[in-house]
């Protein structure tokens, strides 16, 4: 089974900076993958890892550990329009994405 | 590149009806489709996988009487929810799976904008 956490909610400041973390335990691993969904409305890649390390893409960086069965993502620079919810997916070697609950960011001004 | 697109973007059906939602790949062809509902303030749950052509493999727990789904295709899956219940009130989103050249990996899966279901 596909078991995957995260925190239920965060608040953070304008221009803050802001840690989403991700633990998984999966049968089968092929990519990591955070994705930022609004309010009514669907996700939307964010950024991937599937080896070891850090990928930077912006205000928008991502780690993975595998042997940790870890990952986070994080948020530099936050504004207003960054308030969503973040979701981490494991993808299996199937091809399928399991999804963690969502982590809901507000950003307060 | 990588639109999903889906239709209807809601819908209002009366108990007993059924409903059919288009999920089309616009400018790439998908091997293969995924259709997941989430209800309010829940994450994504896979309901079935869609491969053109051939039967979908649906998730444990996922009706495949009730929920329909069609892969005519590389661009088009279509999923009917048969003699909708007010229980069946969910956000239905699609996603396609292509190779596609972005900036982010090459084989992924893109998600539609969903179609909100209301069934009364």
């Amino acid at each position: 089974g596909q078991n995957i956490d995260q925190p239920t909610e965060m608040t953070a400041t304008e221009g803050a900076i802001v840690q989403i973390n991700c633990t998984y335990q999966t049968s089968g691993f092929n990519g990591l993958f955070w994705y930022q969904q609004h309010a009514g409305e669907a996700p939307t890649f964010l950024s991937y890892n599937v080896l070891d390390g850090l990928e930077e893409k912006g205000r928008f960086s991502s780690f993975l550990s595998r042997s940790k069965g870890y990952s986070y993502l994080l948020l530099k620079e936050l504004q207003m329009k960054d308030s969503a919810s973040y979701l981490c997916a494991v993808r299996d070697d199937d091809y399928k994405l399991s999804f963690g609950a969502g982590t809901t960011v507000t950003v307060r001004a | 590149g990588a639109v999903v697109s889906q239709h209807p973007s809601w819908v209002i059906c009366k108990s007993g009806t059924s409903v059919k939602i288009e999920c089309r790949s616009l400018d790439f062809q998908a091997t293969t489709m995924f259709w997941y509902r989430q209800f309010p303030k829940q994450s994504l749950m896979l309901m079935a996988t869609s491969n053109e052509g051939s039967k979908a493999t649906y998730e444990q727990g996922v009706e495949k009487d009730k929920f329909l789904i069609n892969h005519a295709s590389l661009t088009l899956s279509t999923l009917t929810v048969t003699s909708a219940h007010p229980e069946d009130s969910s956000f239905y989103i699609c996603s396609a799976r292509g190779l596609v050249e972005t900036s982010g990996p090459t084989d992924t899966q893109y998600f539609g904008p969903g179609t909100r279901l209301t069934v009364l």
